[in-house]
C-alpha cells in the first residue's frame, strides 16, 4: 500500500512553459515533504522541501505548493529548461527520519 | 571530494561471492542512511546510522550486513546474495537524524549491483 503516489509516470513540456509534477498521500501524520531530482547515473538530489505549517515555498524556478486538506502537494518549475529533463521524487515524513518516496515522474523539457 | 561518494559504481557478483559497497560523505553530518531501488519501485530504507550507532534494521536479510565505523564512513557487506537483490543501492546522509524532526538526506550517486 504506498502512502506517496506520483501517478504520472511521465511528463513532457515545451522550454519555457510551467512543469506541473504532482504527489498525493494518504497519511494525515505527515507533515514535511521534500522534492528531489534524479539524473541518470546520479543520485537522487535535494531540490525544495515544505513544511506542513506552510502551504508554499519558493526556490528561484522551483515552487513547492502543498494542499493538506486534499493530501497533495505539487512542484512547479517556471520557466521549464531543458536542464531540468530527469526523474522528479516527492518524499514525506511524519517528522522522523523515516521518508516515504514515490515511485517518481520523470520530467522531459523539449527544446 | 564534495557531498556523498559510493565506490563501486557498478559491480557484478556471483551467488556465492563476498563484497563490500562503501560509502562516504563530507558534509559533517552525523546521520547515514542506506537504501535500495528497485526497477519501478519507490525508495527502501535498509539501514540508518546515528553517530555509528544502527538505529533502524528495515527487516532486511542478513545476507546484508551494514559497518559504520566512523560518522562519515558507511559500508554494505554483501554476502550469498540472491538474483531479486539486483539494484540500486544508495547511501545518504543527513546533518542529524531524530525520531521528532526531519532533515534533508543528501544522497551519494549509488552502486547499480547485479546479482548473476
Amino acid at each position: 500500500d504506498q502512502q506517496v503516489k506520483q501517478n504520472s509516470p511521465s511528463l513532457s513540456v515545451q522550454e519555457g512553459r510551467i512543469s506541473i509534477l504532482n504527489c498525493d498521500y494518504t497519511n494525515s501524520m505527515f507533515d514535511y515533504f521534500l522534492w528531489y531530482k534524479k539524473y541518470p547515473a546520479e543520485g537522487p538530489t535535494f531540490l525544495i522541501s515544505i513544511s506542513s505549517i506552510k502551504d508554499k515555498n519558493e526556490d528561484g524556478r522551483f515552487t513547492v505548493f502543498l494542499n493538506k486538506s486534499a493530501k497533495h502537494l505539487s512542484l512547479h518549475i517556471v520557466p521549464s529548461q531543458p536542464g531540468d529533463s530527469a526523474v522528479y521524487f516527492c518524499a514525506a515524513s511524519a517528522r522522523t527520519y523515516k521518508y516515504i518516496f514515490g515511485t517518481g515522474t520523470r520530467l522531459k523539457v523539449l527544446a | 571530494e564534495t557531498g556523498v561518494t559510493q565506490t563501486p559504481r557498478h559491480l557484478v557478483m556471483g551467488m556465492t561471492n563476498k563484497k563490500s559497497l562503501k560509502c562516504e560523505q563530507h558534509l559533517g553530518h552525523n546521520a547515514m542512511y542506506w537504501y535500495k531501488q528497485s526497477a519501478k519501485k519507490p525508495l527502501e530504507l535498509m539501514f540508518v546510522y546515528s553517530l555509528e550507532e544502527r538505529v533502524e534494521n528495515n527487516s532486511v536479510p542478513s545476507r546484508f550486513s551494514p559497518e559504520c565505523p566512523n560518522s562519515s564512513h558507511l559500508f554494505l557487506h554483501l554476502h550469498t546474495l540472491q538474483p531479486e537483490d539486483s539494484a540500486l543501492y544508495l547511501c545518504a546522509s543527513s546533518q542529524e537524524m531524530s525520531a521528532r524532526s526531519s532533515y534533508e538526506q543528501y544522497f551519494g550517486p549509488g552502486t547499480r549491483l547485479t546479482v548473476t
